[in-house]
């Protein structure tokens, strides 16, 4: 099974300022239709995640441009540009390449100092 | 609007069984993978199982194997998962979820409480 491993697992970032989360894969995500499927999801408190990125750096609908994904093959990145106070919660990758499984990260809280 | 709403959940003893259903609105449920997925206390995101659009095709985390089953019904709009042999790991929030080659949309969730 793929294994993905985020870090770090706890990011207190201050308001406004950037913050970056890495997501690596065991293996790489490139499927053989040449599509990868890496996602990117947000699970705000006592709430469903959301997905916010899919195939690495498409933002869906609805989500700020302050949100961008990033990378290719095994190394990928979630970067916010500027911190808001609703941007508190847990952020996921997850591949849906190379399945069943699917597989998630370990998730990464991202807080406000 | 997608929308999927998830039932069913609640306390069952070790041993038993319960059955959780996801009924989906605002887009054709037989045109699209469907998925389950669960959130144990305080623990990350665990795929459960999915099924294909025309109900063919299952696949299982390796936990659950041959204890759920995931169906469909698509002209009911309708997704659901039997669970059988419950155990104090499956306690968890279950979601439903439309699957575009990953989980696109999700439910509220569903509680799921296997505890005597």
């Amino acid at each position: 099974d793929v294994v993905l491993t985020q870090s770090p697992l706890s990011l207190p970032v201050t308001l406004g300022q950037p913050a970056s989360i890495s997501c690596r894969s065991s293996q790489s995500l490139v499927h053989s239709n040449g599509n990868t499927y890496l996602h990117w999801f947000q699970q705000r408190p006592g709430q469903s995640p959301r997905r916010l990125i899919y195939q690495v750096s498409t933002r869906d609908s609805g989500v700020p441009d302050r949100f961008s994904g990033s990378g290719s093959g095994t190394d990928f990145t979630l970067k916010i540009s500027r911190v808001e106070a609703d941007d508190v919660g847990v952020y996921y990758c997850m591949q849906g390449t190379h399945r069943p499984p699917w597989t998630f990260g370990q998730g990464t809280k991202v807080e406000i100092k | 609007e997608v929308q999927l709403a998830e039932s069913g959940g609640g306390l069952v003893q070790p041993g038993g069984s319960l059955r959780l259903s996801c009924v989906a609105s605002g887009f054709t449920l037989s045109y699209h993978w469907m998925s389950w997925a669960r959130q144990a206390p305080g623990k990350g995101l665990e795929w459960v199982a999915s099924i294909s659009e025309d109900g063919i095709e299952t696949h299982y985390v390796d936990s659950v194997k041959g204890r759920f089953t995931i169906s469909r019904d698509n002209a009911k709009s309708s997704l659901s998962l039997q669970m059988n042999s419950l155990r104090a790991e499956d306690t968890a929030v279950y979601y439903c979820a439309r699957d575009d080659w990953g989980p696109a949309y999700w439910g509220q969730g569903t509680p799921v409480a296997v505890s005597s």
